[in-house]
């Protein structure tokens, strides 16, 4: 998997939007931008995924630079649940088999009450 | 929402003793995968499971673990002799498809200490 590049950490308020940012500067054209996060003594969760366009769903919004070089993760309103680690990982669109997810250190995100 | 499930959720061993971690995966699903995570350190990829058979393995996963879906509903992993940095969480994952489009769902996790 190519590499991503994710700063340490990050501090919000609650209830304003935060906006998590990701550089993948090797990012191959096949290669799909998944977001994981990771609850205090949970599993990781599946946030969001995308290849080009921006995406949204009922948890967060996932912008795509134009060059595909960097996206950004973006909780509209954040809430303490919110509090996790955020993990950018890339996985190519030509791999078949049950293949590995690669994690990062990723994001520490604090949200603040 | 259906979700995996994961058991136990804590288990003490000496070292050198058998271990078995339980997943029940969520019920349409075809991927399966273990995970780990050493306290501190990052989430590490362990083995991938389709169709019956090992698809991807790590470095990590070596001659002391083995992965089996005895009966259509649970995925376990066994370590065969536990070893002092065997300590960790180890996380069930599945998935619908492969790919790189497919979402993986995980467990809650089964922490593993050995003494």
């Amino acid at each position: 998997d190519a590499k991503t590049t994710q700063p340490n950490s990050m501090e919000s308020n609650e209830e304003e939007p935060v906006h998590l940012p990701c550089n993948h500067s090797t990012i191959s054209g096949t290669d799909y931008i998944h977001w994981y996060r990771q609850l205090p003594s949970q599993g990781p969760e599946y946030v969001i995924h995308g290849l080009t366009s921006n995406v949204n769903n009922r948890m967060a919004s996932l912008a795509i630079a134009e060059d595909r070089k960097s996206s950004t993760l973006i909780l509209h309103r954040a809430t303490l649940r919110d509090a996790a680690v955020y993990y950018c990982i890339l996985r190519d669109v030509g791999e078949t088999s049950g293949s590995r997810l690669t994690f990062g250190e990723g994001t520490q995100l604090t949200v603040n009450p | 929402e259906p979700e995996v499930t994961q058991t136990p959720s804590h288990q003490v061993t000496q070292m050198g003793q058998e271990v078995i971690l339980r997943c029940v995966p969520i019920s349409n699903h075809l991927y399966f995968y273990w995970y780990r995570q050493i306290l501190g350190q990052k989430v590490e990829f362990l083995v991938s499971f389709y169709n019956n058979e090992i698809s991807e393995k790590s470095e990590i996963f070596d001659d002391q673990f083995s992965v089996e879906r005895p009966d259509g509903s649970n995925f376990t992993l066994k370590i065969r002799s536990t070893k002092l940095e065997d300590s960790a969480m180890y996380f069930c994952a599945s998935s619908k498809t492969s790919g790189s489009a497919g979402e993986l769902f995980f467990g809650e996790g089964s922490r593993l200490t050995v003494l």
